[in-house]
């Protein structure tokens, strides 16, 4: 079936230091991927919308300078927490749909990211 | 402002007992209900339901929405230690793919 692929699995820096976390769709295209953070014991929050070619569209709160979303191809979004602090600690998936359709839709495995 | 709200949040049973989860929603231009299943990292999809009163079953699974009192319910019968997870309601409302979600309820199913 639909592989979305997410890398790293778990990160931990330094306050201040920027992270980048790759996520895949491995055997199908995706011109849309979406970006969740969750918080323990908390939903997967949307943070934004990665729309290959073009400008990601971020979710009311979600600072885009902050977190930025790279669609460069049909298979690959990347999302960059710059400057990260001890607040941005959090796990972060991505999910991508095949044909747009939310019954498609395949998760990536994660990320943990730990500021320290 | 729009909401999805789960229940119970947490939940331990015997294997072999049956459970059903809640998810109730107040949303603007409802679409569809989801429901995943969130096991270590990467929730899987169970089920969509778009329409009221029609079941949906795989295997020991089944959900149903119910659109004029703004639920839905998962059940799970004779459920195994694999049943342990966090399951995953979620919505998405006319014109958008955004995906809105419960905290979910985190089953625990005990030998």
């Amino acid at each position: 079936g639909a592989v979305v692929s997410q890398h790293p699995s778990r990160v931990i820096c330094k306050s201040g230091t920027s992270v980048k976390i790759e996520c895949r769709s491995l055997d199908f295209q995706a011109t849309t991927m979406f970006w969740y953070r969750q918080f323990p014991k908390q939903s997967l929050m949307l943070m934004a919308t990665s729309n290959e070619g073009s400008k990601a569209t971020y979710e009311q709160g979600v600072e885009k300078d902050k977190f930025l979303i790279n669609h460069a191809s049909l298979t690959l979004s990347t999302l960059t927490v710059t400057s990260a602090h001890p607040e941005d600690s959090s796990f972060y998936i991505c999910s991508a749909a095949i044909g747009g359709a939310n019954e498609k839709l395949f998760f990536g495995s994660g990320t943990q990211l730990s500021v320290l | 402002e729009d909401k999805v709200v789960q229940s119970p949040l947490s939940l331990v049973v015997h294997e072999g007992d049956t459970v059903t989860l809640n998810c109730s929603y107040e949303v603007t231009n409802f679409r569809s209900l989801l429901w995943y299943k969130q096991e270590k990292k990467a929730p899987t999809f169970l089920f969509m339901l778009t329409s009221s009163g029609i079941e949906k079953k795989s295997g020991r699974l089944s959900s149903i929405l119910d659109k004029k009192e703004l639920f839905s319910i998962l059940n799970i019968t004779a459920t195994q230690t694999g049943d342990s997870a966090v399951y995953l309601c979620a919505l998405t409302q006319g014109g958008s793919e955004k995906l809105v979600f419960g905290k979910g309820t985190k089953l625990t199913v005990n030998p």
